[in-house]
């Protein structure tokens, strides 16, 4: 069975760091790119960044750039996303998302999510 | 960067219904255009991809078409559960922007 399950999330101070994990399992983790996107609560989808199966040059939303990073561990089947210079704005649920093809297409499989809250 | 422009933000119909929901690129995109739905609570999942074609284990009655850069998903007959929220995604560069997203209730 396919899964991806993310952690790390929690709550933090406007200004510190947080990092993500997705956690992999159940098909060639190397075949594929991955992505995070997150959700505030009541609101749509966002994407955040995704990687390639090789790592090549990760991409960013713009809301994000220079603060977050992608990275991956093909080695462990993992997906990891570090939060720094986090704001309010960043509160939300983050979800890992494996894409169809090794590079950049639609996002076939979805993990649970992890909350992130940013508060003072 | 190219904006989804997703229509309508909500619609009410009723079980039996045919369903349209339309995802304006502002450029042209090709056919490189995802829908996913969202049930309360739960997390996304990939309807169709490339436009039009339906992902594996999808209901039929679920279907994708592009006229230019303007992308419609329908659902020919609404069913309970299709109780949702559906998005439209832009792949085919960077951001891979998401459409607003259209709430469909019964």
């Amino acid at each position: 069975e396919v899964q991806l399950v993310e952690s790390g999330g929690g709550l933090v101070q406007p200004g510190r760091s947080l990092r993500l994990s997705c956690a992999t399992s159940g098909f060639t983790f190397d075949d594929h790119a991955m992505h995070w996107v997150r959700q505030g609560s009541g609101k749509g989808l966002e994407w955040v960044a995704g990687i390639s199966w090789n790592s090549d040059s990760p991409v960013y939303a713009d809301s994000v750039k220079g603060r977050f990073t992608i990275s991956r561990d093909n080695a462990k089947m993992s997906l990891f996303l570090q939060l720094d210079s986090l704001r309010t704005e960043d509160t939300a649920l983050y979800y890992c998302a494996r894409d169809r093809s090794a590079w950049y297409d639609a996002f076939d499989i979805w993990g649970q999510g992890t909350m992130v809250t940013v508060s003072s | 960067d190219i904006q989804m422009t997703q229509s309508p933000s909500s619609l009410s119909a009723s079980v039996g219904d045919r369903v349209t929901i339309t995802c304006r690129a502002s450029q042209d995109i090709r056919h490189y255009l995802a829908w996913y739905q969202q049930r309360p609570g739960k997390v996304p999942k990939l309807l169709i991809y490339a436009a039009s074609t339906l992902q594996s284990g999808v209901p039929s009655r679920f279907s994708g078409s592009v006229s230019g850069t303007d992308f419609t998903l329908t659902i020919s007959s609404l069913q309970p559960e299709d109780v949702a929220t559906y998005y439209c995604q832009k792949y085919n560069a960077i951001p891979l922007a998401f459409g607003g997203g259209t709430k469909v209730e019964i």
